[in-house]
């Protein structure tokens, strides 16, 4: 059974202060791992796709990372604003084009 | 690009009474349409798989009967909650994608159903 599990569950920084979220995941034949940012009472916003171990991504304070087992978000001098939910999905072979999600890390940045 | 719309943002009814909720691709056509639930502090919970054209795939466990998914063009899908109970109250998001495989959801801004 595809399974993504995200780690922390909560995540509370001083601004300036880097880390990293994880999502490890278990799919039969994974099509693509991605990354959404969602803010509270709003939808979930794209943020990377990721197909293949060893491929990164990068938008401004964020970069992505993957493996075979997993994936890291990583937040470098994080900003107040970046504070929200941050979901993991990946597509499997199914072909049906549904994700499954994680749990989510909730980030806090504090100034 | 890819944004999603979705109407209404927030709905009270009764119990008894039937929703529907409007999710509109603006500015690509969305081969395929998703519809997900979201309860307080969690992640989202896939309902159903719509296609253009075609009947929904509902997730197990999803009633059919009550939540009916419509995909009639390939920038609108339509989930009507019918007779609405209190525990149908929750945070509906639908997303769109261009294509099956190898692509990105591009979600709504989702609605909040609150039942009486």
């Amino acid at each position: 059974e595809d399974q993504v599990t995200q780690s922390p569950e909560a995540l509370r920084l001083q601004e300036g202060e880097s880390s990293s979220l994880n999502c490890s995941y278990t799919v039969s034949g994974l099509r693509g791992l991605f990354w959404y940012r969602q803010d509270p009472g709003k939808g979930p916003e794209f943020l990377f796709t990721l197909y293949s171990a060893g491929e990164e991504k990068e938008k401004e304070r964020l970069k992505a990372t993957l493996t075979k087992k997993e994936s890291f978000l990583h937040i470098t001098a994080p900003k107040p604003e970046d504070s929200a939910t941050y979901l993991c999905a990946v597509q499997g072979s199914s072909n049906t084009g549904k994700l499954i999600f994680g749990q989510g890390t909730t980030l806090q940045v504090k100034p | 690009g890819a944004v999603v719309s979705q109407h209404p943002s927030r709905v009270i009814c009764k119990s008894g009474t039937s929703v529907k909720i409007e999710c509109r691709s603006l500015d690509f056509q969305a081969t395929t349409m998703f519809w997900y639930r979201q309860f307080p502090k969690k992640s989202l919970m896939l309902m159903a798989t719509s296609n253009e054209g075609s009947k929904a795939t509902y997730e197990q466990g999803v009633e059919k009967d009550k939540f009916l998914i419509n995909h009639a063009s390939l920038t609108l899908s339509t989930l009507t909650v019918t007779s609405a109970h209190p525990e149908d109250s929750s945070f509906y998001i639908c997303s769109g994608s261009r294509a099956v495989s190898y692509n990105e959801q591009f979600f709504g801004p989702g609605t909040r159903l609150t039942v009486l």
